[in-house]
């Protein structure tokens, strides 16, 4: 079975220019996660979709990201204007369900951003 | 709020050695809780995962245990071998999509 597929895998932008991130869940997973992971932390969570509807997105800066999943498949995360601190990596995951006994999340290999 | 906390933070042991990673949390109301590994640039993988009403889960060398009631997980790692260095990171998922901790990172010297 095919994994969570991400892209790209790097990008480098000048601080208040934006960008953008692509996700492709698991075929038949439900849920959708965006993570942020800056260097030497663990990954936090942006947003949750459920099908494509938001169930948590209480630590997306909306200021600056917005993020979609039309027809509940793909989804795509973006920055405008990016600041330095968005410097990360970006993790994409996707599960069965988003409660009970199906909640196992597997994640694409992410996208590394540097933001100068 | 859910707090995950893994010790140590790093660890470096020479191969052969069985070894021990601990991670704990604050909310004991959890459905599950994963291990994943993480190489240098890479995105995760899952390694285990164990619902709350186990207690726990092998694969292979590595061997995950719960204690819900205290807020506590282990991962054991038998034989470690160089391949086994990564970072290890433990995510809890309940009321709250999966949280995560800082990871431990493993060095596994030949």
């Amino acid at each position: 079975e095919a994994g969570v597929a991400q892209s790209p895998r790097y990008k480098i932008i000048e601080k208040r220019q934006s960008v953008a991130f692509w996700c492709n869940p698991i075929s038949g997973h439900a849920t959708l996660y965006w993570y942020q992971q800056i260097l030497g932390q663990g990954p936090k969570l942006l947003i949750q979709f459920q099908n494509n509807g938001v169930v948590d997105d209480s630590q997306l800066p909306k200021d600056r990201f917005s993020a979609e999943r039309l027809k509940g498949v793909d989804s795509t995360l973006k920055i405008q204007p990016a600041k330095l601190e968005d410097s990360a990596v970006y993790l994409c995951a996707s599960s069965l369900a988003a409660g009970g006994g199906n909640t196992e999340a597997f994640f694409g290999q992410g996208t590394r951003l540097t933001v100068v | 709020k859910q707090e995950v906390t893994q010790i140590p933070a790093a660890l470096s042991v020479p191969e052969g050695e069985n070894l021990v990673l601990n991670c704990s949390f604050t909310d004991s109301a959890i459905y599950n809780l994963q291990w994943f590994r993480q190489d240098p640039g890479k995105g995760l993988t899952s390694l285990l995962l164990i619902q709350s009403s186990q207690r726990e889960q092998t694969s292979g060398r590595l061997n995950a245990s719960l204690d819900k009631s205290s807020g506590r997980s282990t991962l054991y790692i038998a034989a470690s071998q160089p391949g086994d260095s990564a970072t290890y990171l433990c995510a809890v998922s309940g009321n709250t999509p999966l949280v995560f901790g800082k990871g431990t990172r493993l060095s596994v010297i030949a």
